[in-house]
């Protein structure tokens, strides 16, 4: 089973709308991480966000929020008045801390377009 | 140094020539990874580093790869005889929480 599914190949939103990203995963681990990056054309992964397993509140850094359903086992991005530097790919990925071995693992990516 | 840093950005090579890639993690970090994307995909685990010793490496790393990491600080990931199936995005990341990334060596093999 995929460990980290992105069902979104591509997803367009404009200028100033707020736009969510879906990411669910699989671990049979207490204690895991999930982390969302954002990959410019350029190359280079860019870390935007974080959520711990046992973090309860809803991890937010600035215009980006993860939306984090346990039970559900989803980790949704949401960003807020989208701009047009926020075009590029993103990746939901997940660093498991029991056997895992700490490594993270990432699903296959949105491609997101901000349009005017 | 304000982050993670990869010499060369890109590299074009003959097959069946040796390449060898370069990883200056952030100073405090510990761990060090090395990942390899494809066109199209996400990256996928190569090998990890915690100081000087390679805890674990997939199956993705073939006899023609092998990475160091000779004092714990900076990385190498050499892959000899070089076939077009090489051609990726090698990224290296470094952490002691948040996983963070360099640029990436971006390897043509011709």
């Amino acid at each position: 089973a995929q460990k980290i599914t992105q069902t979104q190949p591509g997803m367009f939103v404009q200028e100033k709308e707020a736009v969510t990203l879906d990411c669910t995963y699989d671990t049979s681990d207490q204690s895991y991480g999930l982390f969302w990056y954002k990959q410019p054309s350029s190359g280079e992964m860019i870390f935007l966000i974080y959520q711990g397993s046992y973090d309860e509140q809803n991890a937010t850094e600035g215009r980006y929020s993860l939306n984090f359903q346990k039970a559900r086992k989803s980790a949704n991005l949401v960003i807020s008045a989208s701009q047009l530097g926020d075009s590029a790919m993103y990746f939901c990925a997940m660093r498991e801390y029991g056997g895992g071995g700490n490594k993270l693992t990432f699903g296959t990516g949105t491609q997101l377009k901000v349009e005017l | 140094d304000t982050g993670v840093s990869q010499n060369p950005r890109h590299k074009i090579t003959k097959r069946g020539q040796n390449v060898t890639f370069r990883c200056d993690p952030i100073s405090e970090h510990n761990r060090l990874y090395w990942y390899r994307q494809t066109l199209g995909q996400g990256p996928e685990f190569l090998t990890y580093f915690q100081n000087e010793a390679q805890l674990e490496k997939s199956r993705l790393l073939s006899d023609r790869f092998s990475a160091e990491r000779p004092k714990g600080s900076f990385s190498t990931l050499e892959i000899q005889r070089t076939e077009q199936g090489d051609s990726a995005m090698y990224l290296c990341a470094s952490t002691l929480g948040t996983v963070l990334f360099g640029s990436g060596t971006r390897l043509t093999v011709v």
